[in-house]
């Protein structure tokens, strides 16, 4: 069973649309995360979630809109799609939020394309 | 200045060599350090935390922290191709955020 799921894999869509991408995991984590990878590889985390809470909201446009319908579940809503939101759009999962020791568990990203 | 840096690469290391992958920090206050692997069109994966001074071996691999100089490094020995991939370090900071450095990406030449 995959352990953190996304999708969807791929998307590529016109400037202006307004798309969502989703995000599970299985692994009974209480804490999910959103990061976005650019061309250069740089991982820059974008929001981050504890038992359905919002914990971390990093500078990122209002058009990007994170919901946590429950613990295993965190999707990525956007609005307004621009083309400098081509990317890879990472979910991540951890046991809980607060132990410094915490490791993170990667979903294998959705690919957004913004022609 | 970025919370975490790394040199970008590309390194190219001879198969059988050893790989070395050194990563700094800004924030003094940080508390854990991740290596993360990365394969092209996959999603990061962790290979290596540390949490404290020193070294810390897993097989191949050998994690070295140094808080005093906010330096971390990982050490790949008996270098493989399938090694091949960009290497995450991660910091984990006081208050409790994940920071990714660039990445650096490693070749092992057969």
């Amino acid at each position: 069973d995959t352990a953190v799921s996304q999708t969807p894999k791929y998307l590529v869509t016109q400037m202006g649309n307004d798309k969502s991408i989703k995000c599970e995991q299985n692994l009974g984590h209480d804490t999910m995360y959103w990061y976005k990878q650019d061309s250069k590889k740089f991982l820059k985390i974008m929001f981050s979630y504890n038992n359905k809470e919002l914990i971390i909201n990093e500078t990122v446009p209002n058009r990007f809109s994170p919901k946590s319908p429950d613990k295993a579940h965190l999707n990525l809503h956007i609005n307004s799609l621009e083309l400098g939101d081509s990317a890879v759009y990472f979910c991540a999962s951890s046991q809980d939020w607060g132990s410094l020791q915490e490791t993170q568990y990667f979903g294998p990203g959705t690919r957004l394309l913004v022609l | 200045q970025k919370e975490v840096e790394q040199n970008s690469g590309p390194l190219s290391v001879p198969e059988g060599a050893i790989a070395s992958l050194n990563c700094t920090y800004s924030d003094r206050g940080s508390q854990s350090f991740f290596w993360y692997r990365q394969y092209s069109g996959k999603s990061p994966e962790l290979i290596m935390s540390i949490y404290s001074n020193g070294d810390k071996e897993d097989g191949r691999f050998t994690a070295q922290l140094n808080k005093a100089s906010q330096y971390v490094s990982l050490l790949i020995r008996d270098s493989q191709p399938s090694d091949s991939a960009t290497y995450l370090c991660a910091v984990n900071n006081r208050g409790n955020q994940f920071y990714f450095g660039t990445g650096t990406s490693l070749t092992v030449i057969p």
